[in-house]
């Protein structure tokens, strides 16, 4: 029963290009949320979505930064127009939702903007 | 605004002592904590859940206490060995909101031999 996958693990992009996050849920989960992990600071909630819905993107940016969980495939971080201050680990979790709050989080993608 | 704090960065104890985390909370009400354990460069791996109206849970080595009168949960690790050394977050939520959790910044434990 393979755990919430992420990828690229890794990833480097130069000032102004577009970063493309993936992340598949643990099977069974419809809940999809993006968290930011920048260095020496807490996680910090961006976005919750469900299949095809945004439920919550209270945390995040207004500009440049975009998600989707498509009814089929996995959820999608965008962040066009890159700028070093975007450098920072992003993690999925998923959940069933439904009253189980606990959260399985994946090993996180280390984005590097150059 | 919502804060949560967790004690000291990082906390260094003797293999076999038992550790104990703190969290603080203030402006606000949460219906449940929760626990995870985060190792370097891997994500949060959840430990416990313990909601509004229980006072303690308890998982094998682990015992998390929950105060919402004072706003604090303590979380323990007893019998405390190397391969607990980590760092631990602990993480606010609300039944309206559930999946959106507050986290805290963390507490690197350190057990040395």
């Amino acid at each position: 029963n393979a755990g919430v996958m992420q990828n690229p693990r890794h990833l480097v992009r130069r000032r102004g290009q577009e970063a493309r996050l993936r992340c598949s849920p643990m099977k069974g989960h419809s809940h999809v949320y993006w968290y930011r992990q920048l260095p020496e600071e807490g996680l910090k909630f961006m976005v919750y979505l469900q299949k095809e819905n945004i439920i919550d993107e209270s945390g995040m940016p207004k500009e440049r930064f975009s998600a989707e969980f498509p009814k089929e495939g996995p959820s999608i971080l965008r962040i066009q127009q890159v700028v070093r201050g975007d450098s920072a680990a992003y993690f999925c979790a998923s959940s069933q939702g439904m009253g189980d709050e606990k959260l399985f989080f994946g090993s996180g993608t280390q984005l590097s903007v150059l | 605004s919502q804060k949560i704090e967790q004690n000291s960065e990082a906390l260094n104890i003797q293999e076999g002592k038992t550790a104990t985390l703190t969290c603080n909370y203030t402006n606000y009400s949460p219906a449940y904590l929760q626990w995870y354990r985060q190792d370097p460069g891997r994500g949060p791996v959840f430990l416990l859940l313990i909601r509004e109206n229980e006072k303690e849970k308890r998982k094998e080595r682990l015992k998390v206490t929950f105060d919402t009168t004072l706003k604090q949960s303590l979380f323990h690790i007893t019998a405390s060995q190397p391969a607990d050394s980590a760092t631990y977050l602990c993480a606010l939520g609300s039944n309206t909101n559930a999946g959106k959790s507050t986290f805290g910044d963390g507490t690197t434990l350190t057990v040395k031999p």
